[in-house]
């Protein structure tokens, strides 16, 4: 079946532009997931949905950052007045249960790059 | 959270067996080790887990030693598409934030045909 896809697979905006990235997980998921990779580290978590809500925003760097999942399904990361250091790989990653032990499969990411 | 330490890379040849070394000295007793690689311009994808025993998939085999705190990915017959970063994390059996997945900088795995 079809994976977590994301779009748009390559972002480049301008310092202090606004930026929506979008996330469809693997259809029936509950949870779903936001992650930042920057170059050469490991992924970074953001935030956390069980269906609607956000269980956990903690990983959000500031209140610049965003994330909805309004239907419990598709979810929107967005990004107010981006500033250069918010350039960066973007993952969304979604599991079937609550998060216990559930694989996560993750999207191919978007790639952010503010000028 | 426990933390895991890992080689920043390794080599091998195709076709041979690839061990992947991890070290979580301060795990504890209901933390799973899982295991996530992350090919070139792709996202991580899971690969393996376990908590005491040994285990084998289609993918790789988890070996854990006793004391479990050191664990190693095995690849039986490494392949040029194994060619990834291999990240070894700890996940509590349950409750707290266990959902989350906290990667570290991984093993970049480079196979020479």
């Amino acid at each position: 079946g079809a994976g977590v896809s994301q779009t748009p697979s390559n972002k480049v905006t301008e310092k202090g532009k606004y930026v929506e990235l979008r996330c469809d997980p693997i259809s029936g998921h509950t949870a779903l997931y936001w992650y930042r990779q920057s170059l050469g580290q490991g992924p970074e978590f953001l935030i956390y949905f069980q269906g609607t809500g956000a269980a956990d925003d903690s990983g959000l760097p500031n209140d610049r950052f965003f994330a909805v999942r309004p239907e419990g399904s598709v979810s929107t990361l967005k990004i107010q007045r981006t500033e250069r250091g918010d350039s960066a790989v973007y993952l969304c990653a979604s599991s079937l249960g609550s998060g216990d032990q559930e694989t996560q499969y993750f999207g191919p990411g978007t790639r952010l790059l503010v000028l | 959270d426990a933390k895991t330490t890992q080689p920043n890379s390794m080599e091998s040849n195709e076709e041979e067996p690839v061990h992947l070394p991890c070290n979580h000295s301060t795990i504890s007793g209901t933390d799973y080790i899982h295991w996530y690689r992350q090919l070139p311009s792709q996202g991580p994808e899971y690969v393996i887990h376990g908590l005491t025993s040994n285990v084998n998939n289609r993918m790789a085999s988890l070996a854990i030693a006793e004391d479990r705190k050191s664990s190693t990915l095995i690849l039986h017959r490494a392949t040029l598409r194994d060619a990834a970063v291999y990240y070894c994390i700890l996940r509590a059996f349950s409750g707290g934030s266990n959902y989350k997945l906290t990667f570290g900088k991984g093993t970049l795995l480079t196979v020479n045909p």
